[in-house]
């Protein structure tokens, strides 16, 4: 079946501009997870949703960044006034339920951000 | 507190070379799930192994394996005879039910085969 995908794959967006991020996640999948990696570097958490619950928004670095998810399904990852330091890629991930981790996480191909 | 520490950063072997990834981690759970994860250059997170912690079993799987050991609290990764397309960063990761179902990322181990 068909994985998690991510749109745009590029964006690159002057500073102070807003971007829309958006994913799509594999189907069935309750659990949908947004993550940060800048170059050379690991994941950095930012959200993740579960059904209809309110999501975990603990991640975020700045009230600038926020997600939401509609319908239980597509999620949209949005950066207001872009700064340099946004620039990275930004992976999607989803998994069946989040059930502390009995599931594992399937990660979409990644949006990479550049701030001019 | 949840922490995965891979403190390899970059590792270099020769083609069919065998390899150990290490990875340390820490909880005070006694339910967790490790993780392997592989990303290539493409850049895409490739799902590699789940364990639980209550199954201490070894796994191999064609020219992977995973040695996982309570003990000293590792799930260390072995590719045996490794190949070029083994190029990649490793990611290991926890999750338990403590964690706010969040998944813990070591910092990778980049490794390259070299032909």
């Amino acid at each position: 079946g068909a994985g998690v995908s991510q749109s745009p794959s590029n964006k690159v967006t002057e500073k102070g501009k807003d971007v829309e991020l958006r994913c799509d996640p594999i189907s069935g999948h309750t659990a949908l997870y947004w993550y940060r990696q800048s170059l050379g570097q690991g994941l950095e958490f930012l959200i993740y949703f579960q059904g209809n619950s309110a999501p975990d928004k603990s991640g975020l670095p700045s009230d600038r960044f926020s997600a939401e998810r509609t319908g239980g399904s597509v999620s949209t990852l949005t950066i207001q006034r872009t700064q340099q330091e946004d620039s990275a890629v930004y992976l999607c991930a989803s998994s069946l339920s989040l059930a502390g981790g009995r599931y594992e996480q399937y990660f979409g191909p990644g949006t990479r951000l550049t701030v001019t | 507190a949840q922490k995965v520490t891979q403190a390899q950063t970059e590792i270099s072997v020769v083609e069919k070379e065998d390899v150990t990834l290490d990875c340390v981690y820490e909880t005070r759970d006694t339910t967790y799930y490790l993780f392997w994860y592989k990303q290539p250059p493409s850049g895409e997170l490739v799902f590699l192994i789940r364990r639980n912690s209550f199954d201490e079993q070894n796994e191999i799987s064609g020219r992977y394996s995973w040695n996982f050991q309570k003990s000293t609290s590792s799930f260390n990764f072995t590719i045996t005879a490794s190949q070029v397309v083994d190029s990649a960063v490793y990611f290991c990761a926890l999750a338990s039910p403590n964690t706010g179902n969040q998944f813990y990322f070591g910092t990778g181990t980049s490794l390259t085969v070299i032909p």
